[in-house]
């Protein structure tokens, strides 16, 4: 069973610093780019940043480019997501979720088709 | 405000046809597939249609997705009680300076 699971989520001051991760399983993690979404309380979702399969390419939401940093380690089949310089603005479920990639073309889409349940942050001020 | 738009609501009673649209530019929806997601209160977010008109594996096909130029909507025909829920429509959107995957601004299904 395909299966993703965040954790590391806390409250934190503001200014602070807190390093979310994301655990799969089920499925060839290596082969796969993977998001983080977030969504504040009783908001849409917000696209956060994206990791190629290699882990050597990045993208970012401009609300958190220079502050947030998503890694991976494909050994450990994890995606993990640093944040840093928090604000209140940043109070949300983060959500991971996993790329969209046609294993038979080995084509690499944008969206996501799997999702964690999610992990709250709450940035005190 | 989004860059794609949804209605904040849309309505219906069971058995009924409903439509949720997501309007887009060519710099989105124009030249790239559409994904919906579905959010019951609470839970996270799951995969309802993928590249514009597919449905993964256990989703019946009472829902359907279709795009045309800078749109694209999610319809639910037979509708039942139990697709109350909030929709969302999302896609990358190029740009030279900040692409980036946007989503819609949701919308609440409520069943009459």
């Amino acid at each position: 069973e395909v299966q993703l699971v965040e954790s590391g989520g806390d409250l934190v001051q503001s200014g602070g610093s807190l390093r979310l991760s994301c655990a799969a399983s089920g499925f060839r993690f290596s082969e796969y780019w993977m998001h983080w979404v977030r969504q504040a309380p009783g908001k849409g979702l917000v696209w956060v940043a994206r990791i190629n399969h290699h882990g050597n390419d990045a993208t970012y939401a401009d609300a958190v480019k220079g502050r947030f940093t998503i890694s991976r380690d494909n050994a450990e089949t994890t995606v993990y997501l640093q944040m840093d310089s928090l604000g209140a603005e940043d109070s949300a479920v983060y959500y991971c979720a996993r790329g969209d990639h046609d294993i038979v073309t080995d084509y690499y889409y944008y969206g996501m088709d799997v999702w964690g349940q999610g992990t709250t942050v709450h940035v005190s001020s | 405000q989004s860059v794609l738009t949804q209605p904040p609501s849309v309505s219906g009673t069971p058995g009924q046809r409903v439509t949720i649209s997501c309007s887009g530019s060519s710099s989105n929806i124009g030249n790239n597939y559409v994904y919906w997601y579905r959010q019951f209160p609470g839970r996270a977010p799951t995969v309802l249609m993928y590249r514009n008109n597919k449905r993964p594996s256990g989703v019946p096909d009472r829902f359907s997705g279709s795009k045309s130029g800078t749109s694209a909507s999610l319809a639910i025909s037979g509708l039942r009680s139990e697709d109350e829920a909030d929709y969302y429509c999302a896609t990358w959107h190029d740009s030279l300076t900040s692409p980036s995957w946007v989503f819609g601004g949701g919308t609440k299904l409520t069943v009459l």
